[in-house]
């Protein structure tokens, strides 16, 4: 079966330090890969998707970027965090973009 | 363009007695349709979806959601509650996408409360 791992589970970073969120996908091969901001009281919002290795695609400009080095993992990276990029980060995959959305555990963020 | 909205931002209810989360969406094809719950600093969990095939779907944990075209509502119900149930609830629908992916566009949520 497939499984969707996220870590860290929690952060505390500081204003203008550099973050790393990493993804990875078991038991499955070239899945959709998406990442998702949750701000505190609000909706899940895309920020980026990948349909491959090296192929990323971004919803909205930002803070933040993404990389896919490998087939089954997913980087969230930004070089100087904000406060605003504080919240909640799903990563989730999919077989195909057409396939259902399965979502990872999160990592909390919080930039102070 | 899709979207989704839920009529209730907050439902209470007592243990054992039917759960009741309304949503409805706007497309302007037929739809698929989700319901993921997220239980308090956890990820999304899929409950059910709706892919055209029967309106009614049953899903995890005792859940299911009637698709009703005309109403263009997709309601989630549950006949007793339990204390578990307790969690964030969203609704969501996918927009076709010629990015490569089907877009989810989500609903704001609605936070189920359950009071022994």
């Amino acid at each position: 079966s497939q499984t969707i791992h996220q870590w860290p589970a929690t952060l505390v970073q500081p204003v203008g330090s550099p973050l790393s969120l990493e993804c990875t996908v078991e038991g499955t091969s070239n899945p959709n890969l998406y990442w998702y901001r949750q701000a505190a009281g609000r909706g899940l919002q895309l920020l980026f998707y990948s349909v491959g290795i090296g192929q990323i695609s971004s919803e909205v400009p930002q803070n933040l970027s993404a990389s896919r080095p490998q087939d089954r993992q997913f980087i969230l990276s930004s070089k100087k965090l904000l406060l605003s990029d504080s919240g909640f980060y799903l990563c989730a995959w999919s077989v195909g973009g057409g396939g259902t959305q399965y979502f990872g555990p999160g990592t909390r963020l919080l930039v102070l | 363009a899709q979207s989704v909205t839920q009529l209730d931002s907050h439902v209470s209810v007592s243990e054992g007695t039917p759960v009741l989360l309304r949503c409805n969406y706007s497309s302007s094809y037929s739809p698929s349709l989700f319901w993921y719950v997220q239980h308090p600093n956890k990820g999304l969990q899929l409950l059910l979806k709706y892919t055209s095939a029967a309106t009614l779907v049953k899903g995890i944990n005792g859940f299911e959601a009637e698709f009703k075209k005309s109403e263009t509502s997709f309601h989630l119900t549950k006949p007793s509650a339990h204390m578990s149930d307790a969690a964030e609830y969203f609704c969501v629908v996918s927009d076709l996408f010629s990015g490569g992916y089907n877009k989810l566009i989500f609903g704001a949520g609605t936070r189920l409360a359950v009071h022994p």
